[in-house]
């Protein structure tokens, strides 16, 4: 198993902004997921993080408005930019071993 | 592409009766199927998986499922149901070479005192 710490847990962010969320794993993993649930929606993948390389993005999703950082096999930040009511939802960082292992996600509110 | 679907938005059910909650997945290659569980303002917690062996597997909290090949269905059971068994549930499934998963919409489980 996995134990992924998480932080923030939740903000209320200006609309115009920026947020950095990290994600803070026990032991080292070669791929790291970030995740977005809109309210009341299932999850979708926003992208795929590796250690050493540019992260990869599922359609829909683009690096300028969700730049991932992965600096070790350990960590990994999602940054939501120029941030707007629509981005509220909770973002989960998730490792997938044999099964997939979440944070306790961010839940976002821009106002 | 790989496809998850949860044709019941809401199940509710009476303490200690059976509880079903519905399955069915669309996948290329070998299926890896998932239950995750999410509580009010809580992450999603691994229930249990497919992945290969016996068609029935059990998992967390007295919940199993069963794999169904022909059928494309990993529908989630548990005989007794608790009132605390109240929550989201996720099934989700990734191909075998793949590590990416896809979810399904979720169905809200509610159980009865």
């Amino acid at each position: 198993s996995a134990v992924i710490s998480q932080k923030p847990s939740r903000d209320i962010c200006q609309r115009g902004t920026s947020l950095t969320i990290q994600c803070q794993v026990d032991s080292q993993v070669t791929m790291m997921f970030w995740y977005r649930q809109q309210p009341g929606q299932s999850l979708t993948l926003i992208a795929t993080a590796n250690q050493g390389s540019e992260a990869t993005y599922e359609s829909g999703f683009v690096i300028d408005k969700f730049p991932i950082s992965r600096p070790n096999l350990t960590f990994s930040t999602l940054t939501v930019s120029n941030m707007s009511p629509e981005d509220s939802s909770i973002y989960l960082c998730s490792v997938a071993v044999a099964e997939a292992f979440f944070g306790q996600g961010t839940r976002l509110t821009v106002v | 592409a790989q496809s998850v679907a949860q044709p019941e938005d809401q199940v509710n059910v009476a303490e200690g009766n059976p509880l079903t909650v519905k399955c069915t997945y669309s996948v290329s290659g070998n299926p890896y199927l998932f239950w995750y569980v999410q509580y009010p303002n809580r992450g999603l917690q691994f229930l249990l998986k497919y992945i290969t062996g016996d068609n029935l597997v059990k998992g967390s909290y007295g919940f199993e499922a069963e794999f169904n090949k022909s059928q494309t269905s990993f529908h989630l059971k548990k005989p007794s149901a608790l009132v605390s068994d109240s929550a989201l549930y996720f099934c989700a499934v990734r191909d075998g070479n793949d590590y990416k998963l896809s979810f399904g919409a979720g169905t809200t489980v509610t159980v009865r005192a």
